[in-house]
């Protein structure tokens, strides 16, 4: 089957370092996606990664390895505005997107 | 301002009703996704569209009915509504069949 893990809370401290993992099996793949949804709100994109490596946009990063079925999203300079959920997605060999079930991000001051 | 939209954003249905969920896009993305999303489950694709005219299955789709008559609409049809059907569901749409998904900004439904 597919299937998505990543961790259901983390706590952080404002100005702080993050790193959200996540760990993927799934029938084949063609990208992995980040998105971040605060509560009651949407999801919106943060990151993509369709090869190896280490995608850096601002305060977020985001890697990935195929190999090991595994990829991570960094947060720098963390702000409390950044309290929200971290949903990872994975386009598999049908290009639909097969859902992590997020990780909730607490900053604390 | 260019998006998708959908309506209502929130209601109450009484089970065995009927109830349509409104989806429609501006920016002429040709496919289009509708998602349940429950506490401490990822989001679950119930249908989709690669492009107007066609639709498929998604994950979870029993209960569930879509038509893609256009481009810019993607409605959701529950025919009679059940209260395991109570969840927030998300319109996305995106450019290809390979990329990006903008959601829309979902609709809570209660079914009792």
């Amino acid at each position: 089957g597919q299937n998505i893990d990543q961790p259901t809370e983390m706590t952080a401290t404002e100005g702080a370092i993050v790193q959200i993992n996540c760990t993927y099996q799934t029938s084949g793949f063609n990208g992995l996606f980040w998105y971040q949804q605060h509560a009651g709100e949407a999801p919106t994109f943060l990151s993509y990664n369709v090869l190896d490596g280490l995608e850096e946009k601002g305060r977020f990063s985001s890697f990935l390895s195929r190999s090991k079925g595994y990829s991570y999203l960094l947060l720098k300079e963390l702000q409390m505005k950044d309290s929200a959920s971290y949903l990872c997605a994975v386009e598999d060999s049908n290009y639909q997107l097969i859902w992590g079930a997020g990780t909730k991000l607490i900053i604390k001051p | 301002t260019a998006g998708i939209t959908q309506a209502p954003t929130s209601q109450i249905l009484a089970a065995g009703r009927s109830m349509t969920l409104r989806c429609t896009q501006d920016m002429r993305h040709n496919a289009m996704y509708w998602y349940r999303q429950d506490l401490g489950l990822g989001l679950r694709l119930i249908h989709y569209s690669n492009t107007a005219g066609t639709t498929g299955k998604g994950e979870v789709p029993d209960g569930y009915s879509v038509s893609r008559a256009n481009t810019d609409d993607f409605p959701l049809t529950l025919a009679s509504a059940v209260p395991s059907q109570t969840s927030v569901y998300f319109c996305a749409s995106s450019d290809s069949e390979s990329g990006g998904q903008f959601f829309g900004p979902g609709t809570r439904l209660t079914v009792l």
